[in-house]
């Protein structure tokens, strides 16, 4: 089955840009992946699935600031005009030979 | 919009079967949109998949819990199990029901989760 890669942390500041990556295990650049927001002493929540084409599909209410994207084996999550409460784990999601697969989560702080 | 609510005993001994519901609203369990799933999150930790099932039984287990992990839907009350045998202070962690697509396999909302301790 794939497994799939998060640096631990990432940063940037108020207002700025963040882009999130989360990597496929070799051979898997068709697979799709998820992500999932979870802010401080909150549950996860589902944000967008992202496609080996690039194209997504957001869960509801997610802002217009969430953004994904794809190339080979890497899937994003851009975060624009980064906010306060943006300030959280990030997880990547996917699935392959009957098991879902969680990456390790990327902590964003926000300067 | 699907809301899940999971209720149980936050304390379990250990060696003994902790036991958790997932009651369902906004949209119904035997609708055959979803697969229905549970996911853990020890103190501190990242998220681990536990086992996903189909209303009609099929069912996908995580390899290193499925000796110890039994899921079952109850379509008449809309509800969702979990049974986790012989439970360790590993074991300890917030619980999470969440549907992901059947065709499609992520989750598309989760409920807010139940702490679990295994403690004597």
């Amino acid at each position: 089955q794939p497994v799939v890669t998060q640096s631990p942390s990432a940063s940037a500041s108020l207002g700025a840009s963040v882009k999130l990556t989360c990597t496929l295990s070799s051979g898997h650049s068709r697979f799709a992946i998820s992500w999932h927001q979870q802010q401080p002493e909150k549950g996860p929540r589902f944000l967008m699935k992202v496609n080996s084409d690039g194209s997504h599909i957001k869960g509801d209410g997610i802002p217009d600031r969430f953004s994904g994207s794809s190339s080979g084996t890497e899937r994003y999550l851009t975060i624009d005009s980064l906010q306060s409460e943006d300030e959280a784990d990030y997880y990547c999601q996917t699935w392959g030979s009957g098991i879902y697969v969680f990456g390790t989560g990327t902590k964003v702080t926000v300067l | 919009q699907l809301q899940l609510q999971e209720s149980g005993p936050g304390l379990v001994k250990p060696s003994e079967t902790l036991s958790l519901t997932c009651t369902v609203s906004g949209g119904s369990i035997s609708s055959g949109s979803y697969f229905w799933g549970w996911i853990r999150q020890p103190p501190g930790k990242g998220l681990e998949w536990i086992g996903s099932m189909y209303h009609t039984g099929s069912t996908y287990f995580n390899p290193s819990l499925k000796s110890r992990v039994a899921i079952s839907v109850d379509t008449s009350k809309n509800k969702l199990s979990l049974k986790l045998s012989s439970v360790t202070a590993a074991d300890t962690a917030v619980y999470y029901c969440a549907p992901s697509m059947r065709d499609a396999y992520y989750f598309v909302s989760w409920g807010p989760g139940t702490l679990v301790t295994v403690s004597s």
